[in-house]
């Protein structure tokens, strides 16, 4: 079956700007989660969202940062206001609950300029 | 302090060689241990799974976890050209926040 995808693989914008990432789960998994890689840094969590309860949005870096999950399924992932330390890989992963295997997608490579 | 250590590495050892991974963390609630592996351009993938203490064998790999120490390694066994990626060891405290926790990643070079 389909993975997890993630779209654009690669997003170059400049400073000041804001930009929206996508992922789309697995299907039928409830769970799904947004992680930030930095060159040279491990996964940082961001948000996470299960089923219809509130997101834990305890990871998200700052008030730039956003995401919503609509009908329990896609996400996207809003950074306003884009700045050079931004530029990241942003991975989602989802799994059938929170207890469970989460499953990664490709990442969509962010350079702010 | 980053409450998941692991060695950046870079890591480069023979084909056939036996490779030891490491991670040291600071919160003892942790009782999920896992390793993913990652290539490059791509996105984690697991690679091993352990709950609390002990070992956990899957063909060519070992995952080790002893909590009284609050470290946990992953052994690779007759290493391949293939293995040849980062591996990121990640935790989480299983309950029901499902967040990973996660290394820094070692990245693994296995030479033919």
């Amino acid at each position: 079956g389909a993975g997890v995808s993630q779209s654009p693989s690669n997003k170059v914008t400049e400073k000041g700007k804001d930009v929206e990432l996508r992922c789309d789960p697995i299907s039928g998994h409830t769970a799904l989660y947004w992680y930030r890689q930095s060159l040279g840094q491990g996964l940082e969590f961001l948000i996470y969202f299960q089923g219809n309860s509130a997101p834990d949005k305890s990871g998200l870096p700052s008030d730039r940062f956003s995401a919503e999950r609509t009908g329990g399924s896609v996400s996207t992932l809003t950074i306003q206001r884009t700045q050079q330390e931004d530029s990241a890989v942003y991975l989602c992963a989802s799994s059938p609950s929170l207890q469970e295997t989460q499953y990664f997608g490709p990442g969509t490579r962010l350079l702010v300029l | 302090q980053k409450e998941v250590e692991q060695d950046p590495g870079p890591l480069s050892v023979p084909e056939g060689a036996i490779v030891s991974l490491n991670c040291t963390y600071s919160n003892s609630a942790f009782q999920y241990f896992m390793w993913y592996r990652q290539y490059s351009r791509k996105g984690p993938e697991l690679l091993m799974y352990t709950y609390s203490s002990g070992n956990k064998e899957d063909g060519r790999f070992t995952a080790q976890v002893d909590k009284s120490s609050k470290y946990i390694s992953l052994f690779i066994r007759d290493s391949q050209p293939s293995d040849s990626a980062t591996y990121l060891c990640a935790m989480n405290r299983g309950s029901t926040l499902g967040r990973l926790y996660f290394g820094r990643g070692t990245q693994l070079t296995v030479w033919p």
